[in-house]
Parts: structure tokens; sequence; C-alpha cells
């Protein structure tokens, strides 16, 4: 079975200021997804970002970018230029390429990030 | 975008009585829906997946008989919490699948109802 485990619980980071937040996955399978959500105060689950596995390059979007590394099974998240409005719970989740289990996701149990004036 | 929206967004409600949380996709059709659970400062867990016109799969140790789920159409997917009891208070989230085919599908998440039971 596959497994999601970030080991920061809680993160801070200046505003304006870079942080990277960790995230580490078990699979047997080649083909996957990895994503990153952002849940702020209002509980409103937000996609950050996607990766196919299949994709050598990093995904990125505008000052969200990951370092996906296959072969160490690591995805972690980078936040650039960190502003006030990022300040949320980020979760990692894992899903399977195939269809057989209704693509449900792999959920970590989450890192608290604040952000510092 | 594509919206999911959840009704209602809070409720509370008495030991013993039955609560129902709808969820739906507003401008899509989704070929799944999926229920979470979740407490405060922790993640999601998954309870149960919905494809329309068939019956739930419930995750393990889930009791389907408390936690009915119906999915009488695409865009529209219930979860009706039975004689809830003050454990069961809690926060549920549901997310609809869209399926582009080829080009893929992605999971959009409602806004969530936090369930209290008195």
């Amino acid at each position: 079975a596959q497994t999601v485990t970030q080991s920061q619980p809680e993160m801070s980071v200046q505003e304006a200021e870079t942080v990277t937040l960790s995230c580490t996955y078990d699979t047997s399978e080649s083909d996957y997804y990895l994503f990153w959500y952002k849940q702020p105060p209002s509980r409103q689950m937000i996609l950050v970002i996607r990766q196919e596995a299949y994709k050598q390059q990093n995904a990125t979007e505008n000052r969200f970018s990951v370092n996906f590394q296959k072969a160490a099974k690591s995805f972690s998240l980078k936040i650039s230029d960190s502003q006030l409005g990022d300040a949320a719970m980020y979760f990692c989740a894992y899903r399977s390429w195939n269809a057989g289990n209704n693509r449900k996701l792999i959920w970590g149990l989450g890192t608290s990030l604040a952000v510092n004036p | 975008g594509a919206v999911v929206s959840q009704h209602p967004s809070w409720v509370i409600c008495k030991s013993g009585t039955s609560v129902k949380i709808e969820c739906r996709s507003l401008d899509f059709q989704a070929t799944t829906m999926f229920w979470y659970r979740q407490f405060p400062k922790q993640s999601l867990m998954l309870m149960a997946t919905s494809n329309e016109g068939s019956k739930a799969t419930y995750e393990q140790g889930v009791e389907k008989d408390k936690f009915l789920i119906n999915h009488a159409s695409l865009t529209l997917s219930t979860l009706t919490v039975t004689s809830a009891h003050p454990e069961d208070s809690s926060f549920y989230i549901c997310s609809a699948r869209i399926d582009w085919g080829d080009l893929g599908d992605e999971q959009y998440f409602g806004p969530g109802t936090r369930l209290t039971v008195t």
C-alpha cells in the first residue's frame, strides 16, 4: 500500500523569504500523481501544484515549485517570496495512475505553515 | 473553474437524530464523489467513494449503516449521519472528480460542513 509522510508538523517563515516543505512517499508503482494542497483557515482545500511521475521536469505555479526526486521518492514544495496569505496547512497527496481504486488520494498528515510579518 | 458546494456549511443536531449533508458539483458532472472526515489539525480521512447510480465503497472501519451515502445524479451526492452521537462531531468534506478522458482528471473540493452533535 502507498504511504505519504510529511515529517514537519509545523514550519514558519518570514514574509518575503523562501520555505521548503518536505514530503516523502512509498509506492511500488511506476506511474502516479503527486499533489500539494493548501488548506487555509477557511478550510477550503485548494490545489497548489500537481506533478505527473512520468514527467522529469519539476512542476511550477508562480511562486510555488516542487523538487521531485522519483528515485528517492521525495516531493518537496518550495514557496518563494512568502506572503501572509500563504499561512495554511499544506498537505502532500499521492494518487495512482490507474483507475482501479477510483483514483482516491493518499494523504500526508500535513504541515502547518506560519508566515511571520 | 469547477465549483463544488456543500450544504449546510454548519449544522448542530441533537444526539440520536439524523442529519443530511449535500454535495453538489455546480458546473460539471462528477464521475466520482468522495467523502472525507477531518478532525481539528489533522489530515483528511477518506470515508467512502461514491459513483453515480451505484453503491458507495466504504473504507475499512467506516460504518456504512451509520454513514449513508447516496449518489443519485452526476451532480449530487448526499451523506446522511444516522442516529448521530457527539463522537460524530467533525468537519465533513466532499470532493468531486471530473474526468477529461485522455486529458486526465481532477478532484475539486467542497468548502466542508461542520457537524456538532449535542
